[in-house]
């Protein structure tokens, strides 16, 4: 069966230090999503890709990168890792159709401190 | 920046009541969706609601959007414990592949 999956599923790591998170999807989705999960915000989008090397910034994207080289895959790296991007991170991937209702799918999420 | 607001932020019910959730917003959405989010997974949609008025059922779920296309609501009748989890709504825009959510409604069910 098709699937979206995250790695790792839990990250403590360090004030200063490079983070990458990773995002792995079955379905040959062309779109791409990263969000963030926080208390009282719902998710928010950091950043999302229509296709192999398109990316997009989304409403919080200060401090992350990502980069889209196959359909299958898109890391989301925090250059230089700060306790706000203490979070809950949530990849998620939907087909291109001809209306703007595509179901996103979404994979189980990576829990990042930042210590 | 299209906003979504959802109500009320938190709920907590007796299996057996009934229960609605908000969606809304100052913005006009093409489409809008419901996610039911449980511990530790990622939100499974539950709904896609298109068209001015719409009314869609998913067994004792009822969804509808608001005739403006700004505003949704969620009723649940008859509550479970399976019921409990975080509903998210969320909204597009035009031909837009991204969305907007909500900011979350927790449901607790109490047995």
């Amino acid at each position: 069966d098709a699937e979206i999956t995250q790695s790792p599923r839990h990250k403590i790591t360090e004030t200063g230090r490079q983070v990458t998170l990773a995002c792995h999807q079955t379905w040959n989705h062309n779109n791409m999503f990263w969000y963030r999960q926080d208390l009282g915000h719902g998710l928010r989008l950091i950043h999302y890709s229509y296709g192999v090397q398109d990316t997009n910034k989304g409403e919080v994207s200060d401090g992350y990168s990502v980069s889209r080289s196959n359909t299958e895959d898109l890391p989301l790296t925090l250059e230089s890792a700060a306790s706000s991007q203490t979070s809950v991170y949530f990849c998620a991937s939907s087909e291109i159709a001809g209306g703007s209702y595509n179901e996103q799918f979404f994979g189980p999420g990576t829990r990042l401190t930042v210590l | 920046t299209q906003l979504l607001e959802q109500s009320p932020q938190f709920l907590s019910i007796q299996e057996g009541e009934n229960l609605t959730v908000y969606c809304n917003s100052s913005s006009v959405f093409s489409s809008l969706q419901w996610y039911r989010q449980e511990p530790g997974e990622g939100p499974v949609l539950l709904v896609t609601v298109v068209t001015g008025g719409e009314v869609k059922k998913l067994k004792r779920l009822t969804f509808q959007f608001g005739d403006a296309r700004k505003d949704s609501s969620l009723h649940i009748t008859a509550a479970q414990p399976g019921d409990t989890g975080l509903y998210l709504c969320a909204g597009a825009s035009g031909s837009a592949r991204q969305l907007t959510f909500g900011s979350g409604t927790q449901l607790t069910v109490l047995p």
